[in-house]
């Protein structure tokens, strides 16, 4: 069985470029979910996708944006990068509310970005 | 807008010491998870609470959930080096993992 894999595990943009970050999420779990981690903070909720549509979102603007595909897998993509972009984006993957009183999330080892 | 706060923000010990770090909200929460994670890495998972009262042991690891699950708190005893690590406590809604709360953390370093 594999766990969340996130692609690049690092990556340097400048200040108004976009970014494309992937996630493949764990073997059966068709829910991902996307945070946002700052130095020194605990992650933040960004959003999740469930069966391809997005299914809740936190407190970041619309810049910040989704994709779900078929075999699961997800993007994250910033337009604008601004320098406060810069964090670990974390994704989690865990099996469908439905099917568990208590879905527990799975964390991929993140991509650490910097916005210069 | 739900808060978890948890405190101590750092915490540097003895190997062989005990300690305890608590994770508090004004809201209720239905479950409340406890993750570690290492510099580069992604949260690992530690335990699930969903009852309150209720009281978790994982090996050296105690955890614990309020009555009115709105807090929590996490007791090591005999702390070892490789405890050290960044500590968060994360509250669920629903029974799901739909949405996590995260606290800001505790940074535990366990000097040999």
């Amino acid at each position: 069985e594999t766990g969340v894999t996130q692609s690049p595990t690092h990556l340097i943009k400048t200040r108004g470029q976009q970014v494309t970050l992937r996630c493949s999420s764990q073997s059966g779990h068709n829910t991902v979910s996307w945070y946002q981690q700052a130095l020194g903070q605990g992650p933040q909720f960004i959003f999740q996708y469930y069966r391809e549509e997005e299914n809740g979102r936190g407190n970041f603007p619309p810049r910040f944006s989704g994709l779900q595909f078929p075999n699961y897998s997800s993007e994250l993509n910033v337009n604008a990068l601004e320098l406060d972009d810069s964090a670990l984006y974390l994704c989690a993957s865990s099996l469908p509310y439905r099917q568990g009183l208590n879905t527990e999330a799975f964390f991929g080892q993140g991509t650490r970005l910097t916005v210069v | 807008t739900q808060l978890l706060e948890q405190s101590p923000q750092f915490l540097s010990i003895q190997e062989g010491e005990n300690l305890t770090v608590y994770c508090n909200s004004s809201s209720v929460f239905s479950s409340l998870q406890w993750y570690r994670q290492e510099p580069g890495e992604g949260p690992v998972l530690l335990v699930t609470v969903v009852t309150g009262g209720e009281v978790k042991k994982l090996k050296r690891l105690t955890f614990q959930f309020g009555d009115a699950r709105k807090d929590s708190s996490l007791h090591i005893t005999a702390a070892q080096p490789g405890d050290t690590g960044l500590y968060l406590c994360a509250g669920g809604l629903g029974g799901s993992a739909r949405q996590l709360t995260f606290g800001s953390g505790t940074q535990l370093t366990v000097l040999p």
